[in-house]
């Protein structure tokens, strides 16, 4: 089964605050792992993502920590605000799978202000 | 470009009805997907398509069929809906590249479904 399991579930961050979401896979053949953010009401988006040849990928306020040997990846979200409240998505893909995500179960950020 | 579109934006059906959700993309995506988003479940894949005239199953397949007749639409067909279909429907796109699983997915707005 190619499980990709998230958490938490839901996770609440004063503004200022690190916010922190973990992934972790079971098939070492995955090779790329987005994390995707939904807005309510909106269609989910492409926020950041890695491959497993390295191990940290940082953009802006965001950054994808990865590692190999453990099977986990996480997103941290520095300095974290009000509007960064939304649902993010882990997922994973494998090359011979085409473009076909798996993704986790999704994490519910809200960051007060 | 208006990206990915989906059609209708929200739709309550009666158990056993039939609708399709439509889905259109000018993006010029080589793949197109389904996904139904169930609360605190993540995104579950229903088909996929490759290209016009191809598609194959994902993980939850049941109760669904699609076609993709062109390169811009890949309509989901719901026969006999069920109560357990009351969910979300993403459609998405992307421009995959043979062997290569990095392509970004760009997804709708959604359909709100509710099976009574």
């Amino acid at each position: 089964q190619q499980q990709v399991k998230q958490s938490p579930q839901s996770l609440i961050v004063q503004k200022g605050g690190i916010s922190i979401i973990n992934c972790a896979y079971e098939n070492t053949a995955f090779d790329y792992f987005p994390w995707y953010q939904q807005f309510p009401g909106k269609g989910p988006a492409l926020l950041i993502a890695i491959r497993p040849d390295v191990s940290e990928k940082k953009e802006g306020r965001f950054t994808i920590s990865f590692n190999k040997s453990a099977k986990q990846f996480s997103l941290h979200i520095m300095d974290s605000q009000p509007g960064d409240s939304a649902t993010y998505f882990c997922a994973a893909s494998r090359e011979t799978s085409g473009s076909r995500l798996t993704f986790g179960e999704g994490t519910q950020l809200t960051v007060n202000p | 470009n208006a990206g990915v579109t989906q059609t209708p934006k929200f739709r309550i059906l009666k158990i056993g009805q039939s609708m399709t959700l439509q889905c259109t993309q000018d993006m010029n995506h080589n793949y197109m997907y389904w996904y139904r988003q169930d609360p605190g479940m993540g995104l579950k894949l229903i088909y996929y398509s490759v290209g016009a005239g191809i598609t194959d199953k994902g993980e939850v397949p049941n109760g669904y069929n699609v076609s993709r007749s062109t390169t811009e639409d890949f309509p989901l067909r719901l026969e006999l809906a069920a109560p357990s279909q009351t969910s979300v429907y993403f459609c998405a796109s992307s421009y995959a590249r043979r062997g290569q699983s990095t392509d970004t997915q760009y997804f709708g707005p959604g359909t709100r479904l509710t099976v009574l």
